[in-house]
């Protein structure tokens, strides 16, 4: 079945450093990706998408290129703010069928040092 | 539009009580999910609807656990009894066909 694997936290940065959440997955056939993010507190909420190879996904300064042939979608940012931590969770959407609701990581709390 | 609507955020029950917890979707929307996330398993898919029909249910986990709905506009997920090992958040989501999900923002399970 559909799995997505990433990277354990927590992950603890020092503001303006370089940001990389790793992500890879296993799916049939050329499913969608999602990162979704959870702040202190509060609901999932969708940070961005890409939804065939070689897209890419942008949002509040963060990146995401769909690759196909590493079944990669490893989150990105160049300079991270105290603000940004959160947990973060890759996800995907079968294209194949079945159970129409999203596979999540298990998750990735980003820690934001200032 | 409110987003989705989860009911109570927040609901610590003895050990054996029986637990409902509500979901409000966005109107028009008509696929409707709960997910569990714990610290051990991430999030999980427990069951999703579409147009108010149980499509799979495959990941709830035990018979304990049950969920209707009733409308279009109303969800319940039940656990009866509950235990100790379903202390979790659990959240209800919503999404049109072809689009992404809208989340609500959770109910904290305690059960002591």
């Amino acid at each position: 079945g559909d799995s997505v694997t990433q990277m354990e936290g927590p992950v603890t940065l020092s503001e303006e450093a370089f940001l990389t959440i790793n992500c890879t997955y296993t799916a049939t056939g050329y499913p969608s990706l999602f990162w979704y993010v959870q702040y202190p507190g509060e609901g999932l909420q969708l940070l961005l998408k890409a939804t065939k190879a070689d897209d890419k996904g942008s949002n509040k300064g963060f990146e995401a290129t769909y690759r196909k042939e590493t079944t990669s979608f490893h989150l990105e940012k160049g300079s991270v703010q105290v603000s940004d931590s959160a947990v973060y969770f890759c996800a995907l959407r079968g294209a194949g069928g079945g159970a129409d609701g999203l596979t999540f990581g298990k998750g990735t709390h980003l820690i934001i040092q200032p | 539009d409110a987003g989705v609507i989860q009911s109570p955020r927040h609901e610590v029950t003895e050990m054996g009580q029986e637990v409902t917890l509500r979901c409000k979707p966005i109107s028009g929307h008509n696929s409707l999910f709960w997910y569990r996330q714990t610290m051990m398993r991430g999030l999980e898919l427990l069951i999703y609807f579409n147009n108010n029909v149980p499509i799979d249910d495959s990941g709830m986990p035990e018979d304990r656990f049950s969920a209707k709905m009733p409308n279009a506009s109303f969800s319940t997920l039940k656990i009866q009894p509950s235990e100790p090992r379903d202390s979790a958040v659990y959240f209800c989501a919503s999404r049109p066909t072809g689009m992404r999900a809208f989340f609500g923002q959770g109910t904290r399970l305690t059960v002591v």
